[in-house]
C-alpha cells in the first residue's frame, strides 16, 4: 500500500510558467512532509520542508501548500527554468519512527525554453 | 562541510554473490539511513542507523543487513543477489535527534546483478 501518492507523474511547462506537483497522504501520524529534486546521476536533493501547523512555506521560488483536513500538500515552482528540469519527490515521516522517510513516486518535470 | 560520501559508485555483480556498499555522513551526523530506488518501486526505505544501532527497519528480506561503526560510517551488505537487487543504493545522513528531520542524500552506489 502507497503512503504517499504523487501526482503527475510528468509534468512539461514553458520556461517562466508556474509548476505545481500535488502529493496526498492517508496516514494522519505523519508529521513531516520534504521536498527532494533529483538530477540523473545523482542522490535526491532536500529542497523545502513543511510541518503540519503552517500551511505555507516559501523559500525562494519554492512553495509549499499544506492543507492538513484534505491531507495533501503541494509543490508550487514560480518562474520554472530549464535548470529545474528534473525529477521531485514528496515524502513524508513520523517523527518517533526515526527517519523512516515513505516517498511519492516522482514528478518528472521538464520546462523548455 | 563535506558531504555524504558512498563507494563505490558503481558494482556490476553476478546471481549469487554478495556485496557491500559503504556510506559516510556528514560530520557530526550520527544517523544514517539506507534506501533502494529502482525505477518500478520508487525510493523504498531499508534501515536507519544510529549510535550503532540498528532503529528502524522497513519490509526488505533478510539477504540485506547493515551495520554502523564508532565514526558513524555505515555498511549495507546483501547477500545471495538476484536480479531484482539491481538499483540505485542511497544513503542519507542526519543528526538523528528528535525534532531535527532532515535528511540529506549522498550520490548513491548503483548495483547492477547480471
Amino acid at each position: 500500500q502507497q503512503q504517499v501518492k504523487q501526482s503527475p507523474q510528468s509534468l512539461i511547462v514553458q520556461k517562466g510558467g508556474i509548476s505545481i506537483i500535488n502529493c496526498a497522504y492517508e496516514n494522519t501520524a505523519f508529521d513531516y512532509f520534504p521536498w527532494y529534486q533529483q538530477f540523473p546521476g545523482k542522490g535526491p536533493a532536500l529542497l523545502i520542508a513543511i510541518r503540519p501547523d503552517v500551511s505555507e512555506k516559501k523559500e525562494g521560488r519554492f512553495t509549499i501548500s499544506f492543507n492538513k483536513s484534505a491531507k495533501q500538500f503541494s509543490l508550487h515552482i514560480m518562474d520554472s527554468q530549464p535548470g529545474d528540469s528534473a525529477t521531485y519527490f514528496c515524502a513524508a515521516s513520523i517523527r518517533y519512527n526515526f527517519n523512516k522517510f515513505y516517498f511519492g513516486s516522482g514528478t518528472k518535470l521538464n520546462v523548455k525554453p | 562541510k563535506a558531504g555524504v560520501t558512498q563507494t563505490p559508485r558503481y558494482l556490476i555483480k553476478t546471481r549469487g554473490q554478495q556485496v557491500t556498499l559503504s556510506c559516510s555522513p556528514i560530520s557530526g551526523h550520527r544517523s544514517v539511513s539506507w534506501y533502494q530506488q529502482t525505477p518500478g518501486q520508487g525510493l523504498q526505505f531499508l534501515f536507519e542507523y544510529f549510535s550503532e544501532t540498528q532503529r528502524n527497519k522497513g519490509n526488505f528480506p533478510g539477504r540485506f543487513s547493515g551495520r554502523q561503526f564508532s565514526n558513524s560510517r555505515s555498511e549495507m551488505n546483501v547477500s545471495t543477489l538476484e536480479l531484482g537487487d539491481s538499483a540505485l543504493y542511497l544513503c542519507a545522513s542526519s543528526t538523528g535527534q528528535a525534532n531535527s528531520y532532515e535528511q540529506y542524500f549522498g550520490p548513491g552506489t548503483r548495483l547492477t546483478v547480471t
